[in-house]
Parts: C-alpha cells; sequence; structure tokens
C-alpha cells in the first residue's frame, strides 16, 4: 500500500534537536491528520489541515509544528521534545467533503519516534 | 466525556470465531468505524456502521446497535495473519472520531 507514505520510518532525537517528519499522500484527499499513538492508549488526533487549512488543533504543546504546503504534502515540525514525546506518529488523509471524523482515513505506516 | 471501550487483549484459536465488543457513550452519534492494525504498520479501514444492523463482508461482519451504545467486529475462520489490533471509532455530533485503545487478538494454532 504506497497511498500514504511517511518518512523517516524510524527517529531517534536528543530533546535539543530539531527534526521534522513528512507525509505524502497519493490519494487526490483534501484532508490530512496527524496522529500520536501510545501503547495502549487511542490514538490522539494532534492536527487536522482540509483543503491546507488548519482546521483542528487538539491543544498540541508548541514544540510541535505542523505544516501544510499543498493537499499532497504534510509535515512535522519537531523542536526541543521530551521523552514522553516518544510514540508512533501517524499521517492520514481522507476525502475532506463531510467532516473530518465522518470519513474513511488512510494512514500512512507512521514515524517511530524515540526522544532520548 | 466520551468514551470508547473495548477488550485490551482476546486469545483465539485458528479457524475459530472470535467476537470483539466496543461500547461508546459519545455526545451524539454519526457512524462507527472499525479498523485493523497490524504490529508496526498503519491501520486499515474494515467497516463502517451508521445503521443498526449486522454487515457482512467476507469473513469479517460488524454489528451495531445505536439504541444500546454497542457495536462488535465478528471475525469467522480465523488465519494467523489475523492477529492485529482492532481499533474500535465513533463519530459524534461534531463528526469528531473518538477512538477505543484497541483490542490486540492474538491467534493461536
Amino acid at each position: 500500500e504506497t497511498g500514504v507514505t511517511q518518512t523517516p520510518r524510524h527517529l531517534v532525537m536528543g530533546m535539543t534537536n530539531k527534526k521534522s517528519l513528512k507525509c505524502e499522500q497519493h490519494l487526490g484527499h483534501n484532508a490530512m491528520y496527524w496522529y500520536k499513538q501510545s501503547a495502549k492508549k487511542p490514538l490522539e488526533l494532534m492536527f487536522v489541515y482540509n483543503f491546507k487549512e488548519q482546521t483542528e488543533n487538539n491543544s498540541v504543546p508548541s514544540r510541535f509544528s505542523p505544516e501544510c504546503p499543498n493537499s499532497s504534502h504534510l509535515f512535522l515540525h519537531l523542536h526541543t521534545l521530551q521523552p514522553e514525546d516518544s510514540a508512533l506518529y501517524l499521517c492520514a488523509s481522507s476525502q475532506g467533503v463531510r467532516g473530518a471524523g465522518g470519513e474513511t482515513q488512510y494512514f500512512g505506516p507512521g514515524t517511530r519516534l524515540l526522544v532520548l | 466525556g466520551q468514551n470508547i471501550d473495548q477488550p485490551t487483549e482476546m486469545t483465539a484459536t485458528e479457524g475459530a470465531i472470535v467476537q470483539i465488543n466496543c461500547t461508546y457513550q459519545t455526545s451524539g452519534f454519526n457512524g462507527l468505524f472499525w479498523y485493523q492494525q497490524h504490529a508496526g504498520e498503519a491501520p486499515t479501514f474494515l467497516s463502517y456502521n451508521v445503521l443498526d444492523g449486522l454487515e457482512e463482508k467476507g469473513r469479517f461482519s460488524s454489528f451495531l446497535s445505536r439504541s444500546k451504545g454497542y457495536s462488535y467486529l465478528l471475525l469467522k475462520e480465523l488465519q494467523m495473519k489475523d492477529s492485529a489490533s482492532y481499533l474500535c471509532a465513533v463519530v459524534d455530533s461534531n463528526y469528531q472520531l473518538i477512538w477505543g485503545a484497541g483490542t490486540k487478538l492474538i491467534i493461536k494454532p
């Protein structure tokens, strides 16, 4: 499945580093999402972009900064992260016609992030 | 608050049938999704229910009762490849997607 790709797949960073996660979707969708997935916890929605406009920011710390230059690309810029930010970061996309939550979402394989 | 409950882990035998339950308390309801997630991989869409009843799709079926705030995913003729986590998610009245923590299904030979 190559509909939604994410790079890198694995990332180890120190608390003072700056890094970026990249997501690209090849499905012609207009909505894109960032999620955080921690072990045995529900998926946490971080950001939503619909037609390149940010429509949701669920109280995410400012050390996470999203960027959506077009409907096919989504970035998550990371700086001065904390060890508790270690998790799987998933990108997803959907058609973007209805409310974001009401559509089938297509996920990328995720970036496994470890903050030391 | 909004809440989705599903068992943390279940074990079943290859060739058997397993039912994974999901109960929800949400502000409104606009549909319920089931996703499958193999370890280290992306969640993938399995089913969507918005009306009461059973939806069958091959070996997998999904049931919804809106009055009871209840759904289940039924997997028949289990195969080893069905070992995965199964995520239940409900669309609330604001079209927010509320996720359960997932059920890890272990299939034994």
